[in-house]
């Protein structure tokens, strides 16, 4: 069965700091994989997603992430974080067969400190 | 063009009472699914349904949850009997339709507390 694993339950950093969020993913013939965030108290936001074509891919607030098959991961980095992007962070891949359901890592929390 | 809609936020119910949990899907779009956030956990899925039919529950408890999606009005995710351990988020995503979830969509959720 397909999975997500996020080695990191927490990470802080100070402001303006760069920061990478880990994401590994159980091989499969094709994966498409996410990187959701979930703000306190709120729903989850789409931040970027790796369908196919370039393996780099870009969320409109910084934030990228490269789709690297032969290490099977998808880490989510940023050059420079806000304060703002304190928040919850997780990964997830499409699970096996034809119902297309999201399979979740456990999240890492960011927090920046100023 | 409203999102997905869940209500209610917040739902507040004793052990042994029933929680009913809605979502609307986004405009045009025929799929929903309903995940659970445990506390301090990442997101399970729980069942995948179009209108008036059910895809994929592989990850329904078998007993005291289900789930519906009717023909007209809102999906519901319904727990009978609920016990402490439902305590969670309950989340539910649409998308336009099979194996579209590419373009899936989540609510805000609802909170739901047992007490």
């Amino acid at each position: 069965a397909q999975s997500v694993t996020q080695l990191d339950s927490q990470v802080p950093v100070f402001e303006e700091a760069p920061v990478e969020l880990r994401c590994n993913y159980s091989s499969s013939v094709s994966v498409y994989l996410f990187w959701y965030v979930q703000y306190p108290n709120q729903g989850l936001q789409l931040l970027l997603k790796y369908l196919s074509g370039s393996t780099l891919v870009e969320s409109i607030n910084g934030f990228e992430a490269e789709f690297n098959k032969s290490q099977t991961s998808f880490h989510l980095r940023k050059p420079s974080v806000h304060i703002s992007d304190t928040a919850e962070y997780f990964c997830a891949v499409i699970g096996p067969g034809n119902t297309d359901k999201l399979i979740f890592g456990t999240g890492t929390r960011l927090q920046v400190f100023p | 063009n409203a999102g997905v809609m869940q209500n209610p936020r917040h739902l507040v119910r004793r052990r042994g009472q029933e929680a009913r949990l809605r979502c609307s899907p986004m405009k045009g779009h025929s799929h929903v699914y309903w995940y659970r956030q445990l506390p301090e956990e990442g997101l399970k899925f729980m069942v995948y349904l179009q209108k008036e039919n059910i895809i994929d529950e592989s990850g329904m408890p078998k007993e005291r949850f289900s789930a519906e999606f009717p023909k007209e009005g809102p999906s519901i995710l319904r727990i009978q009997q609920v016990v402490r351990g439902d305590s969670a988020a309950y989340f539910c995503a649409s998308s336009p339709g099979q194996g579209l979830s590419t373009e899936a969509f989540f609510g805000q959720g609802t909170r739901l507390t047992v007490v």
